[in-house]
């Protein structure tokens, strides 16, 4: 299986400040035609996941432009231009290269 | 606007089956290129992949459950169900359906790409 690694666990973060979470992966996601099989997920307190970012760095429908995704082969980046109080959650990046599709142990996003 | 939505019973006993129903509505699962997904959560933990059934009713599953694991379909009712035999406490957590939009012309080795758009707000099962 591929492991997701991501870090950090956990991320105090400022209204109004960027952030950062990275995601590392045990093998390339990139496939030969120059796609990245890494996906972003936000899982808001008490909700169920919804889709952030595919295919490494597409934002989906709805998402704000604060929100963008980054990276290719084993090292990928998520970042928030600007933290707002409703992007707390916790954060999961995951692999669709291979079967089966896995996740990463996640990043909890909290507001300090 | 597609909406999913899980059910099932909460308990199930150690080495019974757990069978959990999908119930897809605003669109047919049927039509379209879509996958029909199943994901569980343990309580406090990470998301674990479970398995897919394909529109055309071609299925793959996390090895890791292989042996136990069914992912049906019934177009007549719109629904896709789980079936996971011979369950442990291991098995007990939040349970989600998902759909997976197929992304045009983007395939991987045994399955065309797709990511998870719309989610069912899960339901949980214990195994007691």
């Amino acid at each position: 299986d591929i492991v997701m690694t991501q870090s950090p666990l956990s991320l105090p973060v400022t209204p109004g400040e960027p952030a950062t979470i990275s995601c590392r992966s045990s093998q390339s996601l990139l496939q030969s035609k120059g796609y990245n099989f890494l996906d972003w997920y936000l899982q808001k307190p008490g909700q169920s996941p919804q889709l952030l970012i595919y295919l490494g760095s597409n934002r989906a429908s709805g998402v704000p432009d604060r929100f963008s995704g980054s990276g290719s082969g084993t090292d990928f980046t998520l970042k928030i231009s600007r933290v707002e109080a409703e992007d707390v959650g916790v954060y999961y990046c995951m692999q669709s290269l291979q079967i089966p599709l896995t996740f990463g142990g996640g990043t909890k996003v909290e507001i300090k | 606007q597609v909406q999913l939505q899980e059910s099932g019973p909460g308990l199930v006993k150690p080495s019974q089956t757990l069978s959990l129903t999908c119930t897809v509505s605003g669109g047919s699962i049927s039509s379209g290129n879509y996958y029909w997904i199943w994901i569980r959560q343990p309580a406090g933990k990470g998301l674990e992949w479970i398995g897919h059934i394909y529109t055309s009713g071609s299925t793959n599953y996390n090895p890791s459950l292989k042996s136990r694991v069914t992912i049906s379909a019934d177009t007549s009712k719109n629904q896709f169900s789980l079936r996971l035999s011979s369950v442990t406490a291991a098995d007990t957590g939040a349970y989600f359906c998902a759909r997976g939009v197929i992304v045009p012309g983007v395939r991987v080795r045994y399955y065309y790409y797709h990511y998870m758009d719309v989610w069912g707000k899960g339901t949980t099962v214990t195994v007691s």
